[in-house]
């Protein structure tokens, strides 16, 4: 399978604390990408970063993508109780031609205790 | 999600019986995407399409047709509903995967009993 895993599966941390999260894939990629699902609702896109770039932020949020060990990580700056829910990256892989579909990792869910 | 809808939101159907989930979208993007979710398994994709009439399968398509016959609306049927597709079905929309991300409807939960 192509999919990414995301690691670790479940974290829990207090409000106001930093969340980190992990996804590693295995083959290359055009883009990877980083979506929040909240209980019983739809995925919502968060952020995208192309497979030459490094770094991106947006807002409190920091995506790192490391190509050579195939790897991303999600953090969260001064998590808020509104961010709990399940993240998920998905990934856009080279030759996919876009066209076909992201694949996704199996998620972590976050849980801010206040 | 604004822009997006699927329909119905909820379903119980019988064994054998075929089941349309619709997708419905008022932002005129080209790809369109059939996902379930289950758990232990994340989102696997059933089917796509790249435009009107055009569809392809996805990794877990056996037992799974779709239909694209206008711009904003994208069917998908089960032809004779077993226990296994018991889940929760996402449709997603892009306009260009390779600029945007997906925008997901709210999903639609079935059983098949």
């Amino acid at each position: 399978s192509q999919q990414g895993e995301e690691d670790p599966q479940a974290l829990s941390i207090q409000e106001g604390e930093n969340a980190t999260m992990n996804c590693s894939y295995k083959t290359s990629i055009n883009n990877l990408q980083w979506y929040r699902q909240n209980s019983g609702r739809g995925l919502v896109h968060l952020i995208l970063i192309r497979s030459n770039e490094r770094e991106k932020h947006s807002g409190r949020l920091r995506v790192t993508l490391d190509t050579s060990k195939k790897s991303s990580s999600l953090l969260i700056t001064a998590s808020r109780a509104a961010d709990t829910a399940s993240y998920f990256c998905a990934t856009d892989f080279t030759g996919g031609g876009g066209a076909d579909g992201l694949t996704f990792g199996k998620g972590t869910h976050l849980i801010i205790q206040p | 999600d604004a822009g997006i809808t699927q329909s119905p939101r909820h379903k119980v159907t019988e064994t054998g019986t075929p089941v349309t989930l619709r997708c419905h979208q008022t932002e005129n993007h080209r790809y369109m995407y059939w996902y379930r979710q289950d758990p232990g398994h994340g989102l696997r994709l059933i089917h796509y399409s790249y435009g009107v009439k055009d569809t392809d399968k996805g990794e877990v398509s056996d037992g799974y047709s779709v239909s694209r016959s206008k711009t904003e609306d994208f069917l998908l049927t089960l032809e004779s509903a077993t226990s296994s597709q018991t889940s929760v079905y996402f449709c997603a929309i892009s306009e260009s995967i390779l600029r945007d991300g997906y925008t997901f409807g709210s999903g639609t939960r079935l059983t098949v009993v």
